[in-house]
C-alpha cells in the first residue's frame, strides 16, 4: 500500500541487541496496528494504537515496545527480552470503523543471529 | 474468543482450474468477514469482503459469499491464472480494533 512506508525491508541484527522498526503512514488514520507473521501462523498480533499517545498491548507484546508520538508514525523496538525475534513485521492502519478493513505495509523481515 | 480456520496448503492447482479455499470463523454477533491476498515479499492487500450474512464479495475473479448458517466464506474464482499464485488469508473483524486472521493458505498455479 502506497500509504504506509515500513522501513527497512530487510534487518539484521545480532542478538542482545534492541532494533526499532520504522511505520510512517500518509493515509490520515487513526489506528495504527503491529502483527508479526511466522510460516504457517498467520498474522498475531503485537501492538495497537487507537489514538495519538495510547497504544494497547496485542496479543504477544512480551519483548516489544512502541510509541506514538505523532498521527503519522508507529515505531516498533524490538528488545533483546524477546526471545525469538526473528520474523516479518507487518505495520497496518485503519479499521476504526466497524466494517472497514486494515491496509498493510509491505513488511520489515528481521533476522536475528 | 472470535477465530478463522481456514483449508491447510498448500494448493497446487493448473492454469484455468477451479479454485476453492475453504474458510469458516467463530463469533459472537455478526463480525465482517474479509479475504486478503499476500505475493512474495509483500504485505496483505484486501481482495473482498462482505458485511452481513448473504452478501457476497467479489473482486478480479474472485468471490466468497458470507454464510451465516454454517458460519463460512469459501474463496472461489473460476478459472485462475499464474499470476494469482499467492497466499491467501481469511479473516474477520467483529468489533473496531479486532481482526482475526486464519493461518494463510498458499496457492501455487502451474503453467
Amino acid at each position: 500500500d502506497g500509504g504506509i512506508t515500513q522501513s527497512p525491508k530487510y534487518l539484521f541484527r545480532k542478538e542482545g541487541q534492541n532494533v526499532t522498526l520504522s511505520c510512517e503512514q500518509n493515509l490520515n488514520h487513526d489506528a495504527m496496528y503491529w502483527y508479526r507473521q511466522d510460516p504457517g501462523q498467520g498474522l498475531r498480533l503485537i501492538y495497537y494504537s487507537q489514538i495519538v499517545n495510547d497504544f494497547q498491548k496485542g496479543d504477544i507484546a512480551e519483548g516489544y515496545s512502541v510509541s506514538r508520538e505523532k498521527k503519522e508514525s508507529f515505531p516498533l523496538t524490538v528488545t533483546s527480552a524477546q526471545k525469538n525475534p526473528t520474523a516479518f513485521y507487518l505495520c497496518a492502519t485503519g479499521g476504526e470503523v466497524g466494517n472497514s478493513p486494515l491496509h498493510f505495509g509491505n513488511g520489515t523481515r528481521l533476522t536475528v543471529t | 474468543g472470535n477465530s478463522v480456520t481456514q483449508m491447510e496448503g498448500p494448493v497446487t492447482l493448473s492454469e484455468e482450474a477451479f479454485l476453492t479455499i475453504n474458510c469458516t470463523y467463530t463469533a459472537t454477533g455478526y463480525p465482517s468477514l474479509f479475504w486478503y491476498v499476500q505475493y512474495p515479499g509483500e504485505g496483505l492487500q484486501l481482495l473482498l469482503k462482505a458485511t452481513k450474512a448473504d452478501d457476497k464479495g467479489s473482486n478480479k475473479g474472485f468471490e466468497a459469499t458470507y454464510r451465516k448458517e454454517t458460519t463460512s466464506f469459501h474463496l472461489e474464482k473460476g478459472s485462475v491464472q499464474v499470476s494469482d499464485s499467492a497466499v491467501y488469508f481469511c479473516a474477520l473483524k467483529q468489533n473496531n480494533n479486532d481482526m482475526r486472521f486464519g493461518a494463510g493458505t498458499r496457492l501455487t498455479v502451474k503453467p
